[in-house]
Formats: C-alpha cells, sequence, structure tokens
C-alpha cells in the first residue's frame, strides 16, 4: 500500500514552459487535492476533485488544469510556466467528509521556475 | 472572509509542555484538524475535533470550542523530535475542502 504517490521529486523549467505532475493514490479515496506550499505558508488549494470525472477550483487555480478520469490518479499541468509558481506542490486525497476528512498526502514535488 | 490565525514560531524546552493556539473565522464548519509538517516533509494527521471538548492521544491533546472559534493543541513531554510545524485546518460545512492556517513553527531545545 504506497498511500499518495507523485513524480516527479523535483523540477527546473524555464518560463513559458509547461508540464504535468502527477499523483496517484491506491487508497480507493473519492477526495483527492492539489496545493501549493510557499516557504514559510501555509496550504494553498489549487483544485479539488470530489471523484472522477469532477473537478473544482480552490483557491488559487489561476495558471494551472486539472483532470480526474480514474479514481486513482489526479495530474496538475502548468502551462506556460511563470516564476510566482516557484513552489512545493502536494496533492493529497481523503476518503470523505467529516471524520474520513483526514487528508493524506504526497511527499510533494518541488519545482523551480527560471 | 475566512481566516486562521496562529502564531508563527515558538519555542519550548525538552521535556516541558506547549500549548498552541488556532484561532478561526470559516463561512462554515464541520471539524478542525492538526496536522504535523517536519522541515521538507509532507503535512501528517494528528488530531481531529469536531465537537467542543478536549481530545487526547499519548503526548498530543487537541482542544476545540465552536463558539469561540478556538482550538489549541497541547505537546507534553516535549521531545526533540517534535521540532516541526503544526498547521491548523478547518474543513467546510461541504465536507471535504479544508482551510488551511500557515503554521506554527516549533523550535525544541534541550
Amino acid at each position: 500500500n504506497a498511500g499518495v504517490t507523485q513524480t516527479p521529486k523535483f523540477r527546473i523549467l524555464k518560463i513559458g514552459q509547461s508540464m504535468t505532475l502527477q499523483c496517484t493514490q491506491d487508497m480507493n479515496h473519492n477526495y483527492m487535492y492539489w496545493y501549493r506550499q510557499d516557504p514559510g505558508m501555509g496550504l494553498k488549494l489549487i483544485y479539488y476533485s470530489v471523484g472522477a470525472g469532477i473537478t473544482d477550483k480552490g483557491e488559487v487555480p489561476n495558471g494551472y488544469n486539472v483532470s480526474r478520469s480514474t479514481t486513482e490518479d489526479f495530474p496538475l499541468r502548468l502551462e506556460l510556466a511563470a516564476p510566482s509558481q516557484t513552489s512545493v506542490y502536494f496533492c493529497a486525497s481523503s476518503a470523505s467528509g467529516t471524520e474520513g476528512g483526514t487528508q493524506y498526502f504526497g511527499p510533494g514535488t518541488r519545482l523551480l521556475v527560471l | 472572509g475566512q481566516n486562521i490565525d496562529q502564531p508563527t514560531e515558538m519555542t519550548a524546552t525538552e521535556g516541558a509542555i506547549v500549548q498552541i493556539n488556532c484561532t478561526y473565522q470559516t463561512s462554515g464548519f464541520n471539524g478542525l484538524f492538526w496536522y504535523q509538517q517536519h522541515a521538507g516533509e509532507a503535512p501528517t494527521f494528528l488530531s481531529y475535533n469536531v465537537l467542543d471538548g478536549l481530545e487526547e492521544k499519548g503526548r498530543f491533546s487537541s482542544f476545540l470550542s465552536r463558539s469561540k472559534g478556538y482550538s489549541y493543541l497541547l505537546l507534553k513531554e516535549l521531545q526533540m523530535k517534535d521540532s516541526a510545524s503544526y498547521l491548523c485546518a478547518v474543513i467546510n460545512t461541504g465536507g471535504f475542502k479544508t482551510i488551511f492556517g500557515a503554521g506554527t513553527r516549533l523550535f525544541v531545545k534541550a
């Protein structure tokens, strides 16, 4: 049982390049989330999904896109990378709301945009 | 608006007790979480409160007062490995969207 896995662990992008951050969970969780965490700051929700085929924007969705074709996978797409997107990106999943709302986080992807 | 406030940093001595406070103002409330995050790592679950009162789990306890929009995390018998950031998070009425505070960095000194 691997939990939540993310790839890559670290990436350097040039301004204007695009990339996809991969996230997979093997816990059969319906809810999945993408957060970014800037140095010394809390987590900001980018996008979330309540099930396959259903996604919605969080607090800071601009510059990102997501898809959820399966329960397991929730990739995050960065189009036209900008220095402001330099951050650590965490993917998380949870079984349901209330007590099941405990989120399990992946190890994170560190992204540097130069 | 939605806001979660926590102190930025705290320092405590090994073996001591420390209390980390959290106040929140959110558009809905369906529970409050505390997560621990070591430097360079992902957050991990510590506790969950949905009703008023104290939840105890080993050296860690968490308290909630919904009427005051207030919670605290109590860490007893501090160990060096407790040096980490502690994130207060509120889950909204929908039951899945979580708002995180900026976190409190705790330094435990010998």
